[in-house]
């Protein structure tokens, strides 16, 4: 069974700091790994998705890695800011799961200004 | 090209009453999921459709809870008889017709509804 877990659960920095923000599964049979942002109240925004045949995609300050061999993704966010507040979800698309999500806890992430 | 419409935003029931969450998927999108989110719990999946098909239901409750997709309108999350613990925040998704290996492109989701129980 496909377990993912993020850590820390909660993070707090002070703003213009470079962070990373950690995600492991158990099973390396994915489709493809999506990180998403949730800010509190709302939906989901789809971040960054690297399919299991990458090992990374950016998007602006935001850098996602993938290590499928290992079970682990990070996320980098550089210089940071405090409209970066938010909740930070990873989750795997399984192989043969009917492309249903395996979803993290989450990471509570708080940019000080 | 709106995304993923879920409506109402908020809906409050008594218990014993019944849920009815609806959910519209991006335009040219033909698979939707219903996931849960409990209060300080990771998304879990509940169900997987397509036009008129239950693809996947291995995360639905085996009672009370039912979802459709028909060939017009949007797909409903029907929850019956709703209790305490089915307050929770339930969010939609949809994707595009997944590739021959069976993986998505990946997910939109829309901004969920909030059911509470009182």
């Amino acid at each position: 069974k496909q377990e993912v877990t993020q850590i820390p659960a909660a993070l707090s920095v002070p703003e213009g700091e470079n962070l990373v923000l950690n995600c492991s599964f158990t099973d390396s049979a994915i489709y493809n790994l999506q990180w998403f942002r949730q800010d509190p109240g709302k939906g989901l925004t789809s971040l960054l998705l690297i399919q299991s045949s990458q090992r990374e995609q950016t998007s602006g300050r935001l850098n996602a890695s993938l290590d499928k061999s290992s079970g682990r993704s990070t996320l980098y966010i550089a210089a940071s800011q405090p409209g970066d507040s938010a909740t930070y979800l990873c989750a795997v698309n399984p192989q043969g799961g009917s492309e249903k999500l395996v979803f993290g806890k989450g990471t509570k992430l708080t940019v000080n200004p | 090209n709106a995304g993923v419409m879920q409506n109402p935003r908020h809906l409050v029931r008594r218990r014993g009453q019944e849920a009815r969450l609806r959910c519209s998927p991006m335009k040219g999108h033909s698979h939707v999921y219903w996931y849960r989110q409990l209060p300080e719990e990771g998304l879990k999946f509940m169900v997987y459709l397509q036009k008129e098909n239950i693809i996947d239901e291995s995360g639905m409750p085996k009672e009370r809870f039912s979802a459709e997709f028909p060939k017009e309108g949007p797909s409903i999350l029907r929850i019956q008889q709703v209790v305490r613990g089915d307050s929770a925040a339930y969010f939609c998704a949809s994707s595009p017709r997944q590739t021959r290996q069976g993986a998505s492109n990946g997910y939109t989701f829309g901004s969920g509804t909030r059911l509470t129980v009182v």
